[in-house]
């Protein structure tokens, strides 16, 4: 049973470039949701896609958009880089319903912003 | 809004040794969610319990226990004679149950890095 996969493992960008992060859900879930943790600090929520919309964003700008695909899987997109987004970037899933609170995490993409 | 603090940066103990990692929540949901994940070197957040607001009853599993006291609210995670592979970062985290428009967005706590020493 494959769990959470997240790709590429490392991607190292300039300012004012733009990014693509990719996500495969654990087998038989239905939602996607991104975290960005920056050094030393707990994953901050940044958006969660469910039935390929985006239904619940956390408190980051525009530049910051997502994508999910109808097999599940996601992306998220930053345009504009800045050095502040330098982060291990997480993407997690869980099923839509009650059980929605059991988030599996993937390894993560430490981007790194020069 | 939603806080988690875990006021203890870092821990560092030896072998065997018990400890104890505190997190303190601050929520005005009556009902919510209660997490602790452990982050290995590797980066991956690795899900440990689930405890619900309605559910006070102390669970144990292994050498883990944790503590829910709803009156302080805090939910604390004791690791008892450790190890060296304990050695990780753990954090605490909030989530709000499904209705209105929270759909399971974790609000995390800052972490406590344990360090066990052989």
């Amino acid at each position: 049973d494959a769990g959470v996969t997240q790709s590429p493992t490392h991607l190292i960008k300039t300012r004012g470039q733009q990014v693509t992060l990719r996500c495969s859900p654990k087998s038989g879930h239905d939602t996607v949701s991104w975290y960005q943790q920056a050094l030393g600090q707990g994953p901050q929520f940044i958006f969660q896609y469910y039935e390929e919309e985006e239904r619940q964003r956390g408190n980051f700008p525009d530049r910051f958009s997502g994508h999910q695909f109808p097999n599940y899987s996601s992306e998220l997109n930053v345009n504009a880089l800045l050095l502040g987004d330098s982060a291990l970037y997480l993407c997690a899933s869980s099923l839509a319903g009650p059980r929605y609170n059991e988030q599996f995490f993937g390894p993560g993409t430490r981007l790194t912003v020069l | 809004a939603q806080k988690v603090t875990q006021a203890q940066t870092e821990i560092s103990v030896v072998e065997k040794e018990d400890v104890t990692l505190d997190c303190v929540y601050e929520t005005r949901d009556t009902t919510y969610y209660l997490f602790w994940y452990k982050q290995p070197p590797s980066g991956e957040l690795v899900f440990l319990i689930r405890r619900n607001s309605f559910d006070e009853q102390n669970e144990i599993s292994g050498r883990y226990s944790w503590n829910f006291q709803k009156s302080t609210s805090s939910f604390n995670f004791t690791i008892t004679a450790s190890q060296v592979v304990d050695s990780a970062v753990y954090f605490c985290a909030l989530s709000e149950l499904a209705g209105g428009t929270s759909y399971g967005k974790l609000t995390f706590g800052q972490g406590t890095i344990l360090t066990v020493h052989p």
